[in-house]
C-alpha cells in the first residue's frame, strides 16, 4: 500500500512555461510535505515545503499547494528554465517518519 | 549539498563482509535520517534519530543498525552485508524553524555486494 504517489512517470515542457509536478497521497496524519528534485549521481536537494495546516508556500519560482480534501499537493514552477530539468520527489512526513514518492522525471526543453 | 557529507562515497563489499557508513552535518540540526534508494524507486527510510541519544526504526531496517554518536554524526552498520543491500545510502539531517521543515541529503554512498 503505498501511501505518496505521484502517477506520472514523466513530464516535458517548453522553457519559459509553468511546470506543474502532481502527488497523491492517502494518510491524512501527515503533517509535512516536501518537494525535492535529484539529479543523477547527487543527493536530493531540498525545494520546498509546507506544513499541512496551510495551503500555499512560495519560494521564488516554486510554489506548492496542498489540497487537503483531495489529499493532493502540487509543484508549480514558474519559469520553467533547462536546469530544472531533474526528477522530482514528494515526501510526506508523520511525526519522525517520510514516506517518498516514485518521482517524476521533468524534461525542461529550450 | 553543502552541511551533509558522507563517506566513503562508493563501497565494494563481498557478501558476510561489515562496514560502517559514516555521516555528519554542521547545520546544528536534531534530526538526522539514513534511506536507501534501489532503482525506480523512492527513497525508504531505514532509521532516524529525532534527537541525539535516540534512534527508531523507519521502513526497511532489517540488516542495518545505527548509532548516533552525537548531535553532529549519524552513522549506519551493516553488520553482515547481503547482496539485497546494494543501493544508495543517503544521510539527511532536518531542523524545523519557523513552523516550516528544512531537510538536507549528503551526496550518497553507492554500496554494491557482490
Amino acid at each position: 500500500d503505498q501511501q505518496v504517489k505521484q502517477n506520472s512517470p514523466s513530464l516535458s515542457v517548453q522553457e519559459g512555461r509553468i511546470s506543474i509536478l502532481n502527488c497523491d497521497y492517502t494518510n491524512s496524519m501527515f503533517d509535512y510535505f516536501l518537494w525535492y528534485k535529484k539529479y543523477p549521481a547527487e543527493g536530493p536537494t531540498f525545494l520546498i515545503s509546507i506544513s499541512s495546516i496551510k495551503d500555499k508556500n512560495e519560494d521564488g519560482r516554486f510554489t506548492v499547494f496542498l489540497n487537503k480534501s483531495a489529499k493532493h499537493l502540487s509543484l508549480h514552477i514558474v519559469p520553467s528554465q533547462p536546469g530544472d530539468s531533474a526528477v522530482y520527489f514528494c515526501a510526506a512526513l508523520m511525526g519522525g517518519k517520510s514516506t517518498f514518492g516514485d518521482g517524476t522525471t521533468l524534461t525542461v526543453k529550450p | 549539498n553543502a552541511g551533509v557529507t558522507q563517506t566513503p562515497k562508493f563501497q565494494v563489499l563481498k557478501t558476510g563482509q561489515s562496514m560502517t557508513l559514516q555521516c555528519a552535518q554542521d547545520m546544528n540540526h536534531n534530526s538526522m535520517y539514513w534511506y536507501r534508494q534501489d532503482p525506480g524507486m523512492g527513497l525508504r527510510l531505514i532509521y532516524y534519530s529525532a534527537s541525539e541519544g535516540t534512534t527508531d526504526k523507519g521502513e526497511v531496517p532489517n540488516g542495518y543498525n545505527v548509532s548516533r554518536l552525537n548531535k553532529r554524526e549519524f552513522s549506519l552498520r551493516l553488520e553482515s552485508a547481503a547482496p539485497s543491500q546494494t543501493s544508495v545510502y543517503f544521510c539527511a539531517s532536518s531542523d524545523l524553524r519557523s513552523g516550516m521543515i528544512y531537510r538536507h541529503f549528503g551526496d550518497g554512498t553507492r554500496l554494491s555486494i557482490l
